[in-house]
């Protein structure tokens, strides 16, 4: 059981270039999200996921696409990175929302650089 | 708007001593917490949540809604505790809100 799955783990782009992150879990979880963690900073929620079909917005979208086409992957694009992008961004998917009595699993992270 | 203030950033206590990690909250409804860990070359993980008043590992959190804190305490440390320590909160809208951070270190 591999649980949540990231890749790459580490990624280096140039400014303007595009890139999509993997997440895939294999536990048929409904909800999925993407977080990014900045230095001295909290995660904080890019975008997530309900269910197959429904994605909405986080606390930080901008720049970010994603799509939830299988209940098993939630991708992250990044449509022309820039350097306020670099951070390590998290995926984590839950049985339901996220409240008292439902626990969210993280993928181990992917570190990426914008130069 | 809803705040998770994680005071420290670094502690570090002898093996043995008790060992408090400060959480603060601000949220104007009811607030459902949580400490996730992470231990090193680890992925996060739930430690314990505040509804089910459980001991993990030793661990213990009580809310404490009048002073708006959800400190994480262990009586004694242990060096396996050596981690970083994260306090989040949850609205029930899919979004944990997460502090900073406390990176604990035990001293053998």
């Amino acid at each position: 059981n591999a649980g949540v799955t990231q890749t790459p783990k580490f990624q280096v782009l140039k400014t303007g270039q595009s890139m999509t992150l993997q997440c895939a879990q294999d536990m048929n979880h409904e909800y999925m999200s993407w977080y990014r963690q900045d230095p001295g900073m909290g995660l904080r929620l890019i975008h997530y996921s309900v269910g197959a079909g429904i994605t909405d917005q986080g606390e930080v979208p901008n720049g970010y696409n994603v799509s939830r086409s299988t209940t098993e992957d939630f991708p992250l694009r990044l449509l022309s990175a820039a350097p306020s992008q670099t951070s390590v961004y998290f995926c984590a998917s839950s049985y339901g929302r996220v409240a008292s009595n439902t626990e969210a699993f993280f993928g181990q992270g992917t570190r990426l650089t914008v130069v | 708007a809803q705040r998770v203030t994680q005071p420290e950033k670094l502690l570090s206590v002898f093996k043995g001593a008790p060992v408090e990690l400060k959480c603060n909250y601000s949220y104007s409804g009811s607030p459902e917490l949580f400490w996730y860990v992470q231990y090193s070359r680890q992925r996060l993980q739930l430690l314990l949540r505040h509804i089910s008043r459980e001991s993990i590992k030793g661990f213990t959190a009580d809310l404490n809604k009048g002073e708006t804190s959800f400190h994480l305490k262990k009586p004694f440390a242990q060096e396996e505790d050596s981690a970083m320590y994260y306090c989040a909160l949850t609205t029930g809208a899919n979004n944990l809100f997460f502090g900073t951070g406390t990176r604990l270190t035990v001293i053998p």
